[in-house]
């Protein structure tokens, strides 16, 4: 059946050590977008993707890099620049740009916590 | 500078009453709203959305409403029931949506 997977669930690093979290998808959405939820805070953009080969930063890509070479996968690298890596990162996609009638499916996210 | 705010962040109602979500906003680019129910440790799943140029959406026992001069929105769920609890985010959408922070909701017997 379709949808989006993110894995691991959880993912534990080393402080100083790059992180690479997973996310596909199989609905042939050619949007795609990293959020980063935080307690007591809404979802904020990392980056997103609206075709292959092309991405943008959205409000908070500092300290991250994502890559897009095929349409079902939009991996997510969380560097050691990244101040306070520590969070739930969900992934989304959309059938196109977003719009009202084109509603974001996300996947159930991954932990990452560093030590 | 938070465009989308929920200043709630916790609600609780009785099984059977109505459940009413607030949501301010700021920015009067916003083209379109939505609202997103989301469990814990998942993803946010969509709930109901409504366009800019609508001052209400129905959906089964959930009703969105727009006042663009208050620049504010509200979900109404009637009947609440148990099944409803879970943390509600409204998100504003220009070419990306803003989320606010949730407001949880938990409906009890």
């Amino acid at each position: 059946d379709g949808g989006i997977t993110q894995s691991p669930k959880y993912l534990f690093r080393k402080e100083g050590q790059n992180v690479t979290l997973s996310c596909e998808q199989n609905l042939n959405h050619d949007a795609m977008y990293w959020y980063r939820q935080d307690p007591g805070q809404g979802l904020r953009l990392i980056y997103y993707s609206q075709i292959v080969n092309d991405f943008q930063k959205g409000d908070i890509a500092e300290g991250y890099s994502v890559s897009r070479e095929k349409k079902e996968s939009f991996p997510l690298t969380v560097t050691s620049a990244q101040k306070n890596p520590t969070a739930f990162y969900l992934c989304a996609s959309s059938m196109g740009a977003p719009h009202f009638y084109n509603e974001q499916f996300f996947g159930p996210g991954t932990r990452l916590t560093v030590l | 500078d938070q465009q989308v705010k929920q200043n709630s962040p916790s609600l609780s109602v009785q099984e059977g009453r109505i459940s009413i979500l607030n949501c301010d906003y700021t920015n009067s680019m916003f083209d379109y709203f939505l609202w997103y129910k989301k469990y814990p440790a998942e993803g946010p799943t969509f709930l109901i959305s409504i366009s800019s140029i609508k001052d209400k959406n129905e959906d089964g026992r959930f009703t969105v409403f727009l006042n663009k001069s208050a620049k504010h929105l509200s979900l109404h769920i009637v009947p609440s029931q148990p099944g409803d609890s879970a943390v509600y985010f409204c998100a504003g959408g220009t070419d990306k949506l803003i989320f606010g922070t949730g407001t949880r909701l938990q409906v009890f017997p």
